[in-house]
């Protein structure tokens, strides 16, 4: 199993410019979320999704959209990039089953900075 | 709202000592599972430990366990026995039963390890 992958790892944007982070995993999970991580504020979640489909804002959401058409791909798209937007991003996959107690899996990251 | 907090934005322990690492949440779920997570240089995301809201007893896995406090709504995690590899970036997370597919983190603690 590759577990969770994201796609790249580091990408430069100009602001204004648009650009799909690729996450991807085959665990068959069905929950799936993105996160941005920025120095002392830990990781903050901007979009979930409960399975195909089915998706939902976090607590940043805002400058970002997303959709997931397969159980396997959550792709997170930046629609017009805001040097606010420089951070490094995690995709992270859940089992659904079971209740509470399903860890997440994360990717390795994709460091984004925007100029 | 806040909903986890940490308030060690950095600690440092002595090799072979043991450290505790402050987590502090908020929740009107009665049901809900608590997570850390620790994050080396490398920058992956490791799960280390889970405690529900019903479990009896204090959660243990290795050298770490969970102080678990429900009245106080705290949740340290406790390392014995440090080592220089526990440096790293340590994340308490939660997940709520009512809406259990998604995983709120706090701002995280930075634990250096000192020979």
């Amino acid at each position: 199993n590759a577990g969770v992958t994201q796609t790249p790892k580091f990408q430069v944007l100009k602001t204004g410019q648009s650009m799909t982070l690729q996450c991807a995993q085959d665990m068959n999970h069905e929950y799936m979320s993105w996160y941005r991580q920025d120095p002392g504020m830990g990781l903050r979640l901007i979009h979930y999704s409960v399975g195909a489909g089915i998706t939902d804002q976090g607590e940043v959401p805002n400058g970002y959209n997303v959709s997931r058409s397969t159980t396997e791909d959550f792709p997170l798209r930046l629609l017009s990039a805001a040097p606010s937007q420089t951070s490094v991003y995690f995709c992270a996959s859940s089992f659904s089953g079971g209740g509470l107690y399903n860890e997440q899996f994360f990717g390795p990251g994709t460091r984004l900075t925007v100029l | 709202a806040q909903k986890i907090t940490q308030t060690q934005p950095g600690m440092f322990v002595q090799e072979k000592e043991a450290v505790t690492l402050d987590c502090t949440y908020d929740t009107s779920d009665p049901s809900y599972g608590l997570f850390w997570y620790k994050q080396p240089s490398s920058g992956e995301m490791i799960f280390l430990i889970y405690q529900g809201s019903y479990d009896q007893q204090n959660a243990t896995e290795g050298r770490y366990s969970l102080n678990f406090q429900k009245a106080r709504k705290s949740a340290n995690l406790v390392i014995s026995a440090s080592q220089l590899g526990d440096s790293a970036m340590y994340f308490c997370a939660m997940r709520e039963g009512t809406s259990y597919d998604k995983v709120i983190f706090g701002p995280g603690t930075s634990l250096s390890v000192i020979p």
